[in-house]
């Protein structure tokens, strides 16, 4: 298909291990964000990539989160030693420069 | 005070009702309006765009923009059951992908 795609669907892990959620955004994209949102919450900004541009790193909630962009395509959220409060829906979403977001289906994650 | 307000509802209408979603922001320099549906266990869905003031209308659907108020709305004419979702608005300045988000309305219509 021709939109953002992301993987796993779901991640089910227990508390302190680490987990790697990535994201295919649509083709010819040089946006992409990642967002966590919380059951009943709105979309909480963790990290934005434009281009070769440095990553706008603001919204990261702790150093146990990071992510990477490759080759300006196919990005990569890592958080690391999981906590139960990491518990959410990790939505990804691209767009060319100044037009709207396209959202992939999210991962949904459980931290046990 | 958030830069964009939106009631999180829960609001409930019976079918072919129009219903009326709105946000209020604080910030002039955004120029640009979306509207998202998100369904249960979805991702957000882009549903209207618009650009400074004005009316824009897509089928069953109509967004408005009023700047100097600072207020956005969403309209939906004849709602059916399939309109059930939760509905966030956003906006973004020009030449900015920073975009913010309001918190979503969920929206139930019931046949």
């Amino acid at each position: 298909g021709a939109g953002v795609s992301q993987s796993p669907s779901n991640k089910v892990t227990e508390k302190g291990k680490d987990v790697e959620l990535r994201c295919d955004p649509i083709s010819g994209h040089t946006a992409l964000y990642w967002y966590r949102q919380s059951l009943g919450q709105g979309l909480e900004f963790l990290i934005y990539f434009q281009g070769n541009s440095a990553p706008d790193k603001s919204g990261l909630p702790s150093d146990r989160f990071s992510a990477e962009r490759t080759g300006g395509s196919v990005s990569t959220l890592t958080i690391q030693r999981t906590q139960q409060e990491d518990s959410a829906v990790y939505l990804c979403a691209s767009s060319q420069f100044n037009q709207p977001q396209h959202f992939g289906d999210g991962t949904r994650l459980s931290i046990l | 005070q958030k830069e964009v307000e939106q009631d999180p509802g829960p609001l409930s209408v019976p079918e072919g009702a129009i219903v009326s979603l709105n946000c209020t922001y604080s910030n002039s320099a955004f120029q640009y309006f979306m509207w998202y549906r998100q369904y249960s266990r979805k991702g957000p869905e882009l549903l209207m765009y618009t650009y400074s003031s004005g009316n824009k209308e897509d089928g069953r659907f109509t967004a408005q923009v009023d700047k100097s108020s600072k207020y956005i709305s969403l309209f939906i004419r004849d709602s059916q059951p399939s309109d059930s979702a939760t509905y966030l608005c956003a906006m973004n300045q020009y030449n900015n992908n920073d975009m913010r988000f309001g918190a979503g309305t969920r929206l139930t219509v019931k046949p």
